[in-house]
């Protein structure tokens, strides 16, 4: 079945660690996005990529990185630059443009 | 910049009833992309209905409906029918564009839900 996979559902992170969120896709999408979900605040973009070995910061890059070395794979570290890890993270794909995205099931990360 | 606002955070509707969810949004585009996406419980984002700027009918998904005013810059939905299966975030989206590459801008969300 096509789809969006990430990994951990589940993650726990200690103060002044970097972790790394896993997201795969096998719809053959070019486009990849994070985004980030906090209570009350919506989605917000952290980084994208349109296409393989580019990418492009969102609105909150701030403390994230990414590598887009294959077409299926976009990890999302979260370092210990950022100052709130702890929320519920979503990867996506689509075929670019304003064509529809589709998300995966997500990841929450909490810093304890 | 583009914006989009939800000013309903959050609504309730009787099972089988309808009901509307408001979305503004703010671009200096003439030709724009418009969505909403739903996140159930399952936190599970779902795209329910899409909208050309540059189409002036409004978009229909069996029950969901949307009622676009590009004037005006408002795009809501309109669920008939609602089920319990309808409780969920809804989230309106705006595609953004950024140079050569774009992407989508969210609303903070409304959240609904159906009473049995």
């Amino acid at each position: 079945d096509g789809g969006i996979t990430q990994s951990p559902k589940y993650l726990f992170r200690k103060e002044g660690q970097n972790v790394t969120l896993s997201c795969e896709q096998n719809l053959n999408h070019d486009a990849m996005y994070w985004y980030r979900q906090d209570p009350g605040q919506g989605l917000r973009l952290i980084y994208y990529s349109q296409i393989v070995n580019d990418f492009q910061k969102g609105d909150i890059a701030e403390g994230y990185s990414v590598s887009r070395e294959k077409k299926e794979s976009f990890p999302l570290t979260v370092t210990s630059a950022q100052k709130n890890p702890t929320a519920f993270y979503l990867c996506a794909s689509s075929h670019g443009g304003y064509n529809e995205q589709f998300f995966g099931p997500g990841t929450r990360l909490t810093v304890l | 910049a583009q914006t989009v606002t939800q000013s309903q955070p959050e609504m309730s509707v009787q099972e089988a009833e309808t009901v509307t969810l408001s979305c503004t949004y703010d671009t200096s585009e003439n030709n724009y992309y418009l969505f909403w996406y739903k996140q159930p419980p399952s936190r599970q984002m779902i795209l329910v209905i899409r909208q050309e700027a540059y189409k002036q009918q409004n978009a229909t998904e069996n029950r969901f409906s949307v009622n676009f005013q590009k004037a005006a810059k408002s795009f809501s939905l309109k669920i008939s029918d609602s089920q319990l299966g309808d409780t969920a975030m809804y989230f309106c989206a705006l595609w953004r564009y950024g140079g050569s590459q774009g992407n989508l801008i969210f609303g903070k969300g409304t959240k609904l839900s159906v009473k049995p």
